[in-house]
């Protein structure tokens, strides 16, 4: 099956930096998605992002199709950024996402 | 905005129980599903279902079992809860038109099955 790997696996940063969460695919795709899974386990949609860049405030996300990869980009990270983040990806066929292994990112204040 | 529920938030039972895990959405989507989340694995699916009546197993269907009987509900049946089974359980939807395959989670569930 498709392989999906996310880098990197834990990351501490302090209240205002920035950040870029990497994604890699080992197959084409159709879909790709970035979820926040926050303390409480809620896990909520970022982006549908199966190619091209879109922003939604102060994040950002990026897919190259061609080259199976995908990066998200936080900047001016808040505490409330704390949290896991998932990328899914799902093939040309059927409807199931398979995730990756997610980044832990802890945000200090 | 969608919104999908689940029954429970935090459920405990012992071995050897039948579980009922309901999950409702509230936008007609097609595609239903449900995963279980443990650490060091990730997100596994377990089944999945694109229409009334209809499911597909997922990567884990084994000791589970699922029912879609109306379109917003999709159901997790654990026959006889184990041990192994304490997890987090998500639900999630999607519809089922092209362009619009983003899905949307519930809140979870935490089974702990003593």
């Amino acid at each position: 099956g498709i392989q999906v790997e996310q880098s990197p696996p834990d990351l501490i940063l302090q209240e205002g930096a920035n950040s870029t969460l990497r994604c890699n695919f080992s197959d084409s795709v159709n879909n790709l998605q970035w979820f926040h899974q926050n303390p409480w386990g809620q896990l909520i949609n970022l982006f549908y992002i199966p190619s091209g860049t879109k922003q939604n405030g102060r994040l950002s996300a990026t897919t190259v199709a061609t080259e199976r990869y995908s990066l998200l980009y936080i900047s001016s990270s808040q505490t409330t950024d704390s949290g896991v983040y998932f990328c899914a990806v799902e093939l040309n066929a059927g409807n199931m996402l398979t995730f990756g292994g997610g980044t832990r990112l802890m945000v200090k204040p | 905005d969608v919104k999908v529920t689940q029954s429970s938030r935090y459920l405990v039972k012992r071995t050897g129980e039948k579980v009922f895990l309901e999950c409702v959405q509230d936008m007609d989507h097609e595609n239903m599903f449900w995963y279980r989340q443990d650490p060091g694995l990730g997100l596994r699916l377990i089944y999945f279902s694109y229409d009334v009546k209809m499911k597909e197993k997922g990567d884990i269907p084994e000791g589970y079992s699922v029912s879609r009987e109306k379109k917003e509900r999709f159901s997790l049946i654990l026959e006889s809860a184990s041990t192994n089974q304490t997890s987090m359980y998500l639900c999630a939807s999607r519809s089922g038109q092209a362009n619009q395959e983003t899905q949307y989670f519930g809140p979870g569930t935490r089974l702990l099955v003593l």
